[in-house]
């Protein structure tokens, strides 16, 4: 999974181009993951959302993937836009009564025009 | 909807300075967060409420660190006395607590300061 650290990943791709961010996670009792968008000053904006009885899930323009075999998930983003740029994060919910979420370091996707 | 408030949205102060940060959550939201986000730590829970009640504060870093949630509408984070290791941006959110949906909504941030 994921730790916290220095070193921000980062995504760099062409305007137009396809984006895929992944994200491992650590709790194999996580039942919902949520992917948020953070741009520069501001604070993270929910994009996706998806539970564990679940493998896919599309939005406008975005599709999450959950494989729990191996605790992975991934963001695409469809014809990536100048205004995709931002750090992305997964989040996921270690399920029972609480709806504490825990947040990976995030990605920097960096979308050249 | 207004979404989460926070303010004020920068803080500059001074080392052993009372700093209170201020939010408003999403009306009907039943859970309210405060976390701390630094480029060495990322994005930490401190302390989540719900229904105005502490559920963890497991996070709080030490007793300089109080949180409070006197009704629905308000919650308060409260750092006596500052330090410079103090300075991050500091997001509340909150979240609807119906069993559909964990999604928290976060407000802009407080950009915080300690010289």
């Amino acid at each position: 999974g994921e730790s916290v650290g220095l070193h921000l990943p980062t995504l760099s791709v062409q305007e137009g181009d396809n984006s895929i961010i992944n994200c491992a996670y650590s709790n194999s009792a996580s039942d919902y993951f949520i992917w948020y968008k953070q741009e520069s000053g501001k604070g993270p904006q929910f994009i996706i959302d998806i539970r564990s009885n679940m493998d896919k899930r599309q939005g406008q323009r975005v599709t999450v993937l959950l494989n729990k075999t191996v605790k992975h998930l991934s963001l695409q983003i469809a014809a990536t836009q100048p205004g995709d740029s931002a750090v992305y994060f997964c989040a996921e919910n270690y399920g029972g009564a609480t709806n504490k979420l825990i947040f990976g370091t995030g990605t920097l996707l960096a979308v050249q025009p | 909807d207004a979404g989460v408030i926070q303010s004020p949205r920068h803080e500059v102060t001074e080392m052993g300075q009372e700093v209170t940060l201020r939010c408003k959550p999403i009306s009907g939201h039943n859970s309210l967060f405060w976390y701390r986000q630094t480029m060495m730590r990322g994005l930490e829970l401190l302390i989540y409420f719900n229904n105005n009640v502490p559920i963890d504060d497991s996070g709080m870093p030490e007793d300089r660190f109080s949180a409070k949630m006197p009704n629905a509408s308000f919650s308060t984070l409260k750092i006596q006395p500052s330090e410079p290791r103090d300075s991050a941006v500091y997001f509340c959110a909150s979240n609807p607590d119906r069993a559909s949906t964990d999604t928290q909504y976060f407000g802009p941030g407080t950009r915080l300061t300690v010289l």
